[in-house]
């Protein structure tokens, strides 16, 4: 059971552009949301968070989005740059002690 | 500032053979993770720690222990390997809540 899902394996945006990664949750008791950025041969690296009582959380270039009617949240990067290039994963947690992640989606930045 | 550190980086076993990767931390966290990471599954919990001398099971602890005797310690047993359990294993760990894990660059496994 995915209780968090996402559906895009790999996404690819122009250099400058926005990119836009999507995350979708069935759990309703989900009260965090986080998203992770990963290189290869590395560790994932916290990114950004949201809590539930929010629906937007901006980071320098980086912003989360959370609808909890639709139970989807999304990242987006603007402007997009070649660093940005790695996986990013989501993840969820209800005031307990665990994260529950996503699948990830590869990001690759066109230069 | 190390930290969290995987020992080893890179392993290949024969099944049925046994093994303990070490996770250290140097960040003096409560909470620490194992996690393995499979080809389209993410990330999964195999098991974690709240506190020192504490352990509970994840998502998939079948086939793995822990032990955590020391705060900075965390290790992950495999007692008999078998090919299902090569994978890239991560460390993690945060100082409270959950929110926020620092990893381990990892240790990728391989059984034959």
């Amino acid at each position: 059971d995915q209780q968090v899902k996402q559906n895009s394996p790999s996404l690819s945006v122009q250099e400058g552009r926005i990119s836009i990664l999507n995350c979708d949750y069935t759990n309703s008791m989900f009260d965090y949301f986080l998203w992770y950025k990963k290189y290869p041969a590395e560790g994932p690296t916290f990114l950004i968070s949201i809590s539930s009582i929010k629906d937007k959380n901006e980071d320098g270039r980086f912003t989360v989005f959370l609808n909890k009617s639709a139970k989807h949240l999304s990242l987006h990067i603007v402007p997009s740059q070649p660093g940005d290039s790695a996986v990013y994963f989501c993840a969820a947690t209800f005031g307990n002690e665990k994260l529950t992640f996503g699948t990830g989606t590869r990001l690759t930045i066109i230069p | 500032n190390a930290g969290v550190t995987q020992t080893p980086k890179f392993r290949v076993l024969k099944t049925g053979q046994s093994m303990t990767l070490l996770c250290a931390q140097d960040m003096n966290h409560e909470y620490m993770y194992w996690y393995r990471q499979d080809p389209g599954m993410g990330l999964r919990l195999i098991h974690y720690s709240v506190g020192e001398g504490t352990t509970a099971k994840g998502e998939v602890p079948d086939g793995y222990n822990v032990s955590r005797l020391k705060k900075q310690n965390f290790l992950l047993g495999l007692e008999s390997a078998a090919p299902s359990q090569t994978s890239v294993y991560f460390c993690a760990s945060s100082y409270r809540e959950p929110h926020i894990q620092y990893f381990g660059a990892g240790t990728r496994l391989s059984v034959l």
